[in-house]
């Protein structure tokens, strides 16, 4: 089955400062990357997501590349503020119609200091 | 538009006992996975269901089953509880013909002693 690795586990980063965090996957056949973030006890939300014939997308200060030869894909975000603090999930996902199977990456504890 | 809701939101079981969770989906949406996020680790597939049939499954025992009803609710029933078994059982509901964007429920804490 499928396999997703997320690295760093932890960042902290100084506010405005950029965090990155990268994933890595082992199905070829997964054609859907989401990011979620989950805030202390609450639901994890989706932030953005990629599919697998584009390369790039970005969303105000989140964008997220997709290597599909290395099975990589990374989460970027600039000027952080303190309310990005987060754990961030990077997921890989196969299917269509009725059936989507996701496998969700470990999680990084994202701190962003004042 | 109503958000997918999950209950009860907190339960304590013993060791051997059974329980049931229930979702109720967006609206509109057909479609209906159950994950389990232990403490600190991502969430993990159980199970999917659509137009109320399984359709995909992870690597969870069979003590761990479910239903879908006509309006797309659904149940997760885990019997024979083990203490492994605490953690956070999050709902989320999609549409077959969506994004693919999982919408979360805030999940139902179970803690098994």
């Amino acid at each position: 089955g499928e396999n997703v690795e997320q690295h760093p586990s932890t960042l902290s980063v100084q506010e405005g400062d950029s965090a990155v965090i990268k994933c890595t996957y082992s199905d070829s056949a997964s054609n859907y990357f989401p990011w979620y973030k989950q805030e202390l006890g609450k639901r994890p939300q989706l932030i953005i997501d990629i599919r697998s014939n584009v390369g790039e997308k970005k969303d105000q200060r989140i964008a997220v590349t997709l290597n599909k030869t290395a099975k990589h894909f990374s989460l970027h975000i600039t000027e952080t503020q303190p309310e990005d603090s987060a754990v961030y999930f990077c997921a890989a996902s196969k299917g269509s119609g009725g059936y989507q199977k996701v496998t969700f990456g470990t999680g990084t504890k994202l701190q962003v200091i004042p | 538009e109503t958000g997918v809701t999950q209950s009860p939101t907190h339960l304590i079981k013993t060791r051997g006992q059974q329980v049931t969770l229930r979702c109720s989906s967006q609206s509109g949406h057909n479609t209906v996975s159950w994950y389990q996020q232990a403490l600190g680790q991502g969430p993990q597939f159980i199970f999917q269901y659509y137009r109320e049939e399984e359709n995909g499954r992870g690597n969870f025992p069979p003590r761990f089953s479910g239903l879908q009803f006509p309006n797309y609710s659904s149940e997760l029933n885990v019997n024979a509880l083990e203490l492994d078994d605490s953690a956070l059982y999050l709902c989320a509901s999609s549409l077959d013909r969506g994004t693919g964007e999982l919408f979360f429920g805030e999940g139902s804490r179970l803690t098994v002693l």
